[in-house]
């Protein structure tokens, strides 16, 4: 059984400070690795993807892509009340290129 | 590009009934898929399209659901003699399956389903 797991939290931090989120996945030969942001009540929104190893950085948002150690982070830098929310790590299924698997999610709140 | 569109964004019925969902995927995207998620949960598969072929639809899904899309444009997702089980956020995502591109999804709002 394929698996992405991630903390459930709620990860709590102050406004402006660093949030860090990490994903671990059990299929060590996937490839394509995703952070979706889901706020309450809304659908997912596509907001990172990393394909190889180490970071890649948008904005306030990075990724880190660990390979060997089968895990992906997500950092959120400058961290605003309006990034709390949901964050779900989806992996794309290296036997069916056609499927995620993904996370619970991870909930974060950024307290003014 | 106006996203992915997915209508009605509320629906509530009675068990028994049947109701219809609508997408209309980004439009030069050529998969969709359909997704099923609950509260506390991450999305689960319940079907997929390339073009207009249905090309995998998820063991889990029973033989009350029913998904098309026809001409490879928009889609429909049928439910029929809903249960209480079925209420969720039913969600469309479509992408661009191309050699050499690495496929993203996008999501629409979704319907959320009620069934009372």
């Amino acid at each position: 059984q394929k698996e992405v797991e991630q903390n459930s939290g709620p990860l709590s931090v102050p406004e402006g400070a660093i949030a860090s989120l990490n994903c671990t996945y059990s299929d060590r030969v996937s490839q394509s690795f995703f952070w979706y942001r889901q706020y309450s009540g809304k659908s997912p929104e596509l907001i990172m993807s990393i394909y190889s190893n180490g970071d890649k950085e948008d904005g306030r948002f990075t990724a880190q892509l660990n390979k060997a150690s089968q895990y992906v982070s997500l950092l959120i830098r400058d961290s605003q009340p309006s990034d709390s929310a949901t964050y779900l790590c989806a992996v794309k299924d290296a036997g069916n290129n056609r499927k995620l698997i993904w996370g619970l999610g991870t909930s974060l709140a950024v307290n003014p | 590009d106006t996203g992915v569109s997915q209508n009605p964004r509320h629906k509530i019925t009675k068990r028994g009934q049947n109701v219809t969902f609508r997408c209309d995927p980004i439009s030069e995207h050529n998969r969709l898929y359909w997704y099923r998620q609950t509260l506390g949960q991450g999305p689960e598969f319940l079907t997929y399209f390339q073009n207009e072929a249905q090309l995998e639809k998820s063991r889990l899904l029973s033989d009350r659901f029913s998904a098309e899309r026809p001409k490879g444009s928009f889609s429909t997702l049928e439910i029929q003699r809903t249960e209480q089980g079925d209420s969720a956020m039913y969600l469309c995502a479509s992408s661009l399956r191309r050699v050499g591109i690495n496929e993203k999804l996008f999501f629409g709002s979704g319907t959320q389903l009620s069934v009372l």
